[in-house]
């Protein structure tokens, strides 16, 4: 196990509603980062959080946002949801001392949109 | 943006064969990782080679990294059912400064009793 825990397991939303997705951090890393797997791919990165800060962003529209707070845990939030949006979301931290130092991830959220 | 190609997507085999994996970019790599992914979990960092030309062995498992740092290999001696899943390579965005990791798209092996 890596110590970064996320819920729910699973959700199921329909078009155009909105989800908010959470990450535990392993204890004393100040970094997450979040991807969204599709079936039968890599992941793909979203963006990741420094410090409360957003540290970076992949190629991914504005309905998709994210906080970190002050004990490093995080969120992602998806509005107005489409069926693409359909995947596994992965959040993974890191140590401290380097931004891109080995990543941990969790087991994932599946979400599936209708 | 690097792109990672991995070869091949699917491959099904029996217990006790060995197999090799493949990943590929057109760019060099800084480093590369190699994870594996179960059903329901997230991917598993097994390991990472930095030099070109190195070699690391996880008991059944040998990683090698081309001379180039262009290319890399994961071969399995003697398959078992237990390592059945997904396996990825990925490789540090370092255009990026955020540490991001770009992913192959993945090998699915299933290992047959």
């Amino acid at each position: 196990e890596t110590g970064v825990t996320q819920s729910p397991t699973h959700l199921i939303k329909t078009r155009g509603q909105q989800v908010t997705l959470r990450c535990s951090s392993q204890s004393g890393h100040n970094t997450v980062s979040w991807y969204q797997q599709a079936l039968g791919q890599g992941p793909q990165f979203i963006f990741q959080y420094y410090r409360e800060e957003e540290n970076g962003r992949g190629n991914f529209p504005p309905r998709f946002s994210g906080l970190q707070f002050p004990n490093y845990s995080s969120e992602l939030n998806v509005n107005a949801l489409e069926l693409d949006d359909s995947a596994l979301y992965l959040c993974a931290s890191s140590s401290p001392g380097r931004v891109w130092d080995t990543q941990y991830f969790g087991p994932g959220t599946r979400l599936t949109v209708l | 943006t690097q792109l990672l190609e991995q070869s091949p997507q699917f491959l099904s085999i029996q217990e006790g064969e060995n197999l090799t994996v493949y990943c590929n970019s057109s760019s060099v790599f800084s480093s590369l990782q190699w994870y594996r992914q179960e059903p329901g979990e997230g991917p598993v960092l097994l390991v990472t080679v930095v030099t070109g030309g190195e070699v690391k062995k996880l008991k059944r498992l040998t990683f090698q990294f081309g001379d180039a740092r262009k290319d890399s290999s994961l071969h399995i001696t003697a398959a078992q059912p237990g390592d059945t899943g997904l396996y990825l390579c990925a490789s540090e965005d370092r255009s990026s400064n955020t540490g991001k990791l770009i992913f192959g798209q993945g090998t699915t092996l299933q290992v047959k009793p």
